[in-house]
């Protein structure tokens, strides 16, 4: 089955500096890769995600991009801010008969120091 | 808007006992799952529906079962609680077979003691 791999694991960075979460994935079939949110005690919300037909998605200060080549995805956060302090998902899944679900990474910590 | 409301916020439980864990969405979404979330270890799949029915294992669904009778309602239950599975349960609900939004309730903190 899928396998996905995220780091880093705990990611500290000063107000305003940018954040970069990795993640790869095993299974070249993949071709759905969302980013979840989950902010202290609360639920895992979607952020933004990534279809394997495009190489770069935006919105506002959050990016994610994905290498097929290299089975790797990334997202990037610019100026960051302490709401954006929370514990980041990343996810792969594909699409066919008897794909229904995601495939998380283990998650990364991001704490932003005002 | 949309919700998936799990039964219980907090949970605690004698070794042994039988749990039951409910989880209702009000989206007509096909697909609904049961997650636990431990510290270091994410987001791992015990079992998931995509009719109602229908079940699949995960990743790790031993001492798990489930039910779904009813499409908006899917239940995660331990047979004989142990220590082991004191956690933080997570239920999600999507739509259909495509790539779409995973949501996802708001959990319930399950103390086996």
């Amino acid at each position: 089955g899928e396998n996905v791999e995220q780091h880093p694991s705990t990611l500290s960075v000063q107000e305003g500096d940018s954040a970069v979460i990795k993640c790869t994935y095993s299974d070249s079939a993949s071709n759905y890769f969302p980013w979840y949110k989950q902010e202290l005690g609360k639920r895992p919300q979607l952020i933004i995600d990534i279809r394997s037909n495009v190489g770069e998605k935006k919105d506002q200060r959050i990016a994610v991009t994905l290498n097929k080549t290299a089975k790797h995805f990334s997202l990037h956060i610019t100026e960051t801010q302490p709401e954006d302090s929370a514990v980041y998902f990343c996810a792969a899944k594909k699409t066919g008969a008897g794909s229904y679900q995601l495939t998380f990474g283990k998650g990364t910590k991001l704490s932003v120091i005002p | 808007d949309v919700k998936v409301t799990q039964s219980s916020r907090y949970l605690v439980k004698r070794t042994g006992e039988k749990v039951f864990l409910e989880c209702v969405q009000d989206m007509d979404h096909e697909n609904m799952f049961w997650y636990r979330q431990d510290p270091g270890l994410g987001l791992r799949l015990i079992y998931f529906s995509y009719d109602v029915k229908m079940k699949e294992k995960g990743d790790i669904p031993e001492g798990y079962s489930v039910s779904r009778e009813k499409k908006e309602r899917f239940s995660l239950i331990l047979e004989s609680a142990s220590t082991n599975q004191t956690s933080m349960y997570l239920c999600a609900s999507s739509l259909g077979r495509g790539n779409t939004e995973a949501f996802f309730g708001q959990g319930t903190r399950l103390t086996v003691v």
